[in-house]
């Protein structure tokens, strides 16, 4: 079983759509997550941090459950721009990032 | 440029050949990152330095591969015996210390390795 696993997608909605993304991560002693964004045959850059208390950056909104050691991201009125695989990330105690399969999202006119 | 720098961008090579690939990462940072990417999966996690010396070389796949860094800075990423399955793109990143309160990792465009 792998570290962190997401639903690969893709995930093909309209613009203005919302749509959720679930990640599920195996190691209990996992300290933080976050969420990256990686575009077609890019390289990966941080969309955004993971709280237990939820944390909201404009459109997005990013969700930690501990006790099901489970995350979300949630995007609203979804744009053409946030196409892209969208990566759950768990940062572990050796000092290492562990990147889930990531989910392609594209978002159609 | 300011950024994590990779070199070859791209490199075709013939199994059993031996493959370095190269990276310079942002100035001042402290722990530099491998990662290896297959077509629609994550960034598989490799190796990373903090420093000169390798605190985690758990992702290591067998003895072919290895990596330096010598002086803190630049490493470099060595495949003995090439073999079809390495062909991925090998992902290099930076970060100041103290990922667990930023996360962030600056990565690099990465160098696409094909083993024919």
């Amino acid at each position: 079983r792998k570290e962190v696993e997401q639903d690969p997608g893709p995930f093909n909605v309209p613009e203005g759509a919302t749509v959720a993304f679930n990640c599920t991560y195996s190691n209990s002693a996992s300290q933080s997550f976050f969420w990256y964004r990686q575009d077609c045959r890019k390289e990966p850059k941080l969309l955004m941090s993971v709280y237990s208390s939820g944390n909201e950056d404009g459109r997005f909104t990013a969700q930690l459950n501990r006790a099901s050691q489970y995350i979300s991201l949630l995007i609203r009125d979804s744009k053409l721009s946030d196409s892209a695989t969208y990566l759950c990330v768990a940062f572990n105690q050796g000092g290492k990032l562990i990147f889930g399969q990531g989910t392609e999202l594209s978002v159609k006119p | 440029g300011a950024g994590v720098s990779q070199t070859p961008s791209n490199k075709v090579t013939e199994k059993g050949k031996y493959v370095e690939l190269r990276c310079d990462p942002i100035s001042g940072h402290t722990a530099l990152y491998w990662y290896r990417q297959s077509l629609g999966q994550g960034p598989e996690f490799l190796i990373y330095f903090q420093g000169t010396g390798a605190a985690d070389d758990s992702g290591l796949p067998n003895d072919r591969f290895f990596a330096v860094r010598p002086e803190g800075s630049v490493s470099t990423l060595k495949i003995q015996r090439t073999e079809r399955g390495d062909s991925a793109v090998y992902l290099c990143a930076s970060s100041p210390t103290g990922l667990a309160n930023t996360g962030e990792l600056f990565f690099g465009e990465g160098s696409r390795l094909t083993v024919l």
